[in-house]
């Protein structure tokens, strides 16, 4: 069955850096996009970032753009979230997701975000 | 660019029915499909609606869903309301530079 399994939170510094996992199991890593999402705590869901199926385009929500970075291993059917300058405002749950469409899709990518991790909690604080 | 507009809380009774909007404040609700998200307390999301009206299979087809573009809005409609359905629910699409872009959720109450 398909797994998402995050990792990498934990508590850091304000100005610090953290980089985030995302292992994947169960599915054929090389031909899906993979998102993450945030939550802070007790707010909604927020986009951060979208790597597609073959890496060739990346995009990130504006609040993290220059400081966030995605990639993916495809050795290790892993998807990364690189994290630098972290402010305060970045504490939050991070989720990674995995993007696909059926039948008539929009661009690739930009999909329904199908299977979820269970998340893992990023706390900025000095 | 799009942003989505979800009332902030709704509440109805079991058995009843309840519907859900989200209203595109900027952008057209047609240019992307638009996603339904179910998240319950402490646990992740899941989708509940995809690509306008798709059910995933495991979703009860009490979940339905639609595109009114004369409102530019999409609705989710849950029909014969069960305490389980409690839960926030989001809705999602992209924007014109590719960007995921989330409702600000809306908490539902089965009372």
């Amino acid at each position: 069955q398909v797994q998402l399994v995050e990792s990498g939170g934990g508590v850091v510094q304000p100005g610090g850096s953290l980089r985030l996992s995302c292992a994947t199991s169960g599915f054929p890593f090389d031909r899906y996009a993979m998102h993450w999402v945030r939550q802070a705590p007790g707010k909604g869901l927020e986009w951060v970032a979208l790597i597609w199926y073959d890496a060739t385009n990346i995009y990130y929500g504006d609040s993290v753009k220059g400081r966030f970075t995605i990639s993916r291993d495809y050795s290790k059917d892993t998807v990364y979230l690189q994290m630098n300058s972290l402010r305060a405002e970045d504490t939050a749950v991070y989720y990674c997701a995995r993007a696909y469409c059926e039948g008539h899709c929009n661009s690739p990518g930009l999909e329904p975000l199908r299977d979820w991790g269970q998340g893992t909690l990023v706390t900025v604080s000095s | 660019n799009l942003m989505l507009t979800q009332p902030h809380s709704v509440s109805e009774s079991p058995g009843k029915t309840v519907t859900i909007s989200c209203t595109a404040n900027s952008g057209s609700i047609a240019s992307k499909y638009v996603q339904w998200y179910q998240q319950r307390p402490g646990s992740a999301p899941t989708i509940v609606i995809y690509q306008d009206d798709g059910r995933p299979s495991g979703v009860p087809d009490r979940f339905s869903a639609s595109i009114d573009f004369s409102s530019n809005s999409a609705s989710l409609t849950i029909s014969g309301l069960k305490t389980e359905d409690e839960a926030d629910y989001y809705c999602q699409s992209y924007n014109s530079n590719n960007q995921g872009v989330f409702g600000g959720g809306t908490k539902l109450t089965v009372l």
